[in-house]
């Protein structure tokens, strides 16, 4: 099986911009969640899909926000940014919803100049 | 509110030793217990989890124990090798059908097996 893909890879962009990453999970994986990691904060929760529908979400601003479509892809948006928001946007997936095993994918690198 | 606790921040060991890294949780309903391996420029992968029911598992070199009680966990590397270098991230996550998948990470140990 293919594993979790994230494009685009790498992204640099100049604050106030917005940008959409995306996210493909594992074949048959129905639950995606979305990570922020950083050297200073580590990695922190985003949000989590299931079927559509977003289950749960991190201490995060409005500015960042996603969703999940039928195919069980997910996207992830985040609107005017900000320097701090450079970090690396990790998205994981799982065959279901709560826990069980997360596979992340190779991440999209944000670079807020 | 939720945390883990994660010590040490870097460890250095001889190849062949043991490693020990040791996590602490907050919330008592915590269930699901997973730790992930970063290589430099690398995804997190995924090398052993374990559930609140059981009090260790092991898996070939590496090994993961449960405190309840204690609310703490602990990763056990054996053998160690310079592939063995690596950041190691422990989360916890309160699971089950109905729950949400949300994992909460330690702040990661930077382990280095010098050859």
């Amino acid at each position: 099986k293919a594993g979790v893909t994230q494009t685009p890879r790498y992204l640099i962009k100049t604050r106030g911009q917005q940008v959409t990453l995306s996210c493909s999970p594992i074949s048959g994986h129905r639950s995606v969640s979305w990570y922020q990691q950083t050297p200073g904060q580590g990695l922190q929760f985003l949000f989590e899909y299931f079927s559509e529908t977003q289950r749960n979400k991190g201490n995060f601003p409005g500015r960042f926000s996603g969703r999940q479509f039928s195919n069980s892809r997910s996207e992830m948006n985040v609107s005017t940014l900000e320097l701090g928001d450079s970090a690396l946007y990790l998205c994981a997936s799982s065959p279901v919803q709560g826990a069980s095993e997360q596979f992340f994918g190779p991440g999209t690198r944000l670079t807020v100049l | 509110g939720e945390n883990v606790e994660q010590h040490p921040s870097t460890l250095s060991v001889q190849e062949g030793d043991s490693a020990v890294i040791k996590c602490t949780y907050s919330d008592s309903a915590s269930n699901y217990f997973p730790w992930y391996k970063q290589e430099l420029g690398k995804r997190p992968q995924l090398i052993i989890d374990i559930r609140s029911n059981v009090g260790e598992k092991k898996d070939q070199r590496i090994a993961v124990t449960l405190n309840k009680t204690a609310k703490h966990f602990s990763l056990h590397i054996t053998e160690t090798q310079p592939e063995d270098s690596a950041v190691y991230f422990c989360a916890a996550s309160i699971g089950g059908s109905g729950n949400t998948g949300k994992l909460i990470f330690g702040q990661g140990t930077t382990l280095q097996v010098k050859p």
